[in-house]
């Protein structure tokens, strides 16, 4: 099976930068993708990362190293509005051509002022 | 972006009925939409793949006569919950993959669903 595992919960105060991690154990591995959820909303996508090294999006920049088994998901400037649940995921190699997503634990961040 | 649309946002039922939750892909055909269910503060877990024109396949655990998936058509897909318990009360969530992106997934807005 597949397990991912992160932090539950960061805090950290605005302009700041933080990091949440993703360690993962899978059977066979086509990428971690990061996913962001406000409360009661629904997740929408991040990044990608297929291969090792950093991806940046703006404030956003994630970063993978297949051999440790693991990433993590860089926020920069850190603003309110950046206060959310953050998830990690990868796909099932068992799902075939289907490439259902696993999600990880998950992490809660708080921005404060 | 792609647009996934889910109905009703939020149902509330008594214990014994079933609950039908729609999921629509708006601009874009899906033969497989994957669904969703989470808990207050956890993560999401998969529940079952939708196929178009064929039987779901569901997760180990979930109990495909209890959770109905239908996906009669390239842009919808139907999730019923059958004799609706209070311990099925969740946070419902479909998502597909639109064709020509990098591979992530679209989420619809969820259905939060609270049974009496």
């Amino acid at each position: 099976g597949q397990s991912l595992e992160q932090p539950s919960e960061v805090t950290a105060v605005e302009g700041a930068i933080v990091q949440i991690n993703c360690t993962y154990q899978t059977s066979g591995f086509y990428g971690l993708s990061w996913y962001q959820q406000h409360d009661g909303g629904a997740p929408t996508f991040l990044s990608y990362n297929a291969l090792d090294g950093l991806e940046e999006t703006g404030r956003f920049s994630s970063f993978l190293s297949r051999s440790d088994s693991y990433g993590y998901l860089l926020l920069q400037e850190l603003q309110m509005k950046d206060s959310a649940s953050y998830f990690c995921a990868v796909r099932d190699p068992g799902g075939g051509a289907t490439n259902k997503l696993i999600f990880g634990t998950g992490t809660l961040l708080a921005v404060q002022p | 972006g792609a647009v996934v649309s889910q109905h009703p946002s939020w149902v509330i039922c008594k214990s014994g009925t079933s609950v039908k939750i729609e999921c629509r892909s708006l601009d874009f055909q899906a033969t497989t939409m994957f669904w969703y269910r989470q808990f207050p503060k956890q993560s999401l877990m998969l529940m079952a793949t939708s196929n178009e024109g064929s039987k779901a396949t569901y997760e180990q655990g979930v109990e495909k006569d209890k959770f109905l998936i239908n996906h009669a058509s390239l842009t919808l897909s139907t999730l019923t919950v059958t004799s609706a318990h209070p311990e099925d009360s969740s946070f419902y969530i479909c998502s597909a993959r639109a064709p020509r992106t990098t591979g992530e997934l679209f989420f619809g807005e969820g259905s939060r669903l609270t049974v009496l």
